[in-house]
């Protein structure tokens, strides 16, 4: 299983677009990138997913460069209710659990 | 929009008790998850049940864990002799079959406390 980097911590004020960049350079063929949020005392929730190249939803937008080894959550105009523990996962094949990392602590503040 | 509920959200057991976790999946998914998250420590996957059967299983779900879907609706986690060190937030999870997705659906948790 691919092992992922990121940062501990990042901070950011409201309004500002935030980019998290997740290494993860042993990441094999058939591996997708997944990002999840937890807010403290609830389980943690899904983001967004990619192969390559961008993804968007109406959260965040996901950026992987053509050797996947990298990618990049963008949340833009964050606000306060964006504080929370971000997650950068690979996980391959159908029915996978996922292994979590330390994940990066966002703190947005006014 | 469909959710994953646990119930208690929280117990109190002491040492060497048997706990049982109640978990109700999304009607429709296939795949069933338990993990736990220690205080101030990450999430960690615990046991993945397919097909009424564990599809994989981490090396912290020892002979002290089970797990069981009893019906059609339930899916349930069983700690026979509870330890100190089994105090943590325990979460169930769920997924369809029929998508190329790795979004897993988390229940609120429950949070477990062990005297």
């Amino acid at each position: 299983l691919a092992k992922t980097t990121q940062p501990i911590s990042m901070d950011s004020y409201e309004g500002q677009e935030v980019n998290i960049t997740c290494s993860h350079n042993n990441i094999a063929t058939n591996d997708y990138i997944t990002w999840y949020q937890q807010f403290p005392s609830q389980g943690p929730r899904f983001i967004i997913q990619g192969y390559k190249t961008k993804v968007t939803n109406e959260v965040a937008s996901l950026f992987i460069p053509a050797d996947r080894k990298s990618s990049t959550l963008s949340l833009p105009r964050v606000s306060l209710s964006d504080t929370a523990v971000y997650y950068c996962l690979v996980a391959g094949g159908a029915g996978t659990a996922l292994i979590f990392g330390k994940g990066t602590t966002l703190s947005v503040s006014s | 929009e469909p959710e994953v509920t646990q119930t208690p959200s929280h117990q109190v057991t002491q040492m060497g008790q048997e706990v049982i976790l109640r978990c109700v999946p999304i009607s429709n998914h296939l795949y069933f998850y338990w993990y736990r998250q220690i205080l101030g420590q990450k999430v960690e996957f615990l046991v993945s049940f397919y097909n009424n059967e564990i599809s994989e299983k981490s090396e912290i779900f020892d002979d002290q864990f089970s797990v069981e879907r009893p019906d059609g609706s339930n899916f349930t986690l069983k700690i026979r002799s509870t330890k100190l060190e089994d105090s943590a937030m325990y979460f169930c999870a769920s997924r369809p079959r029929d998508r190329i997705t790795y979004e897993q659906y988390f229940g609120p948790g429950t949070r477990l406390t062990v005297t």
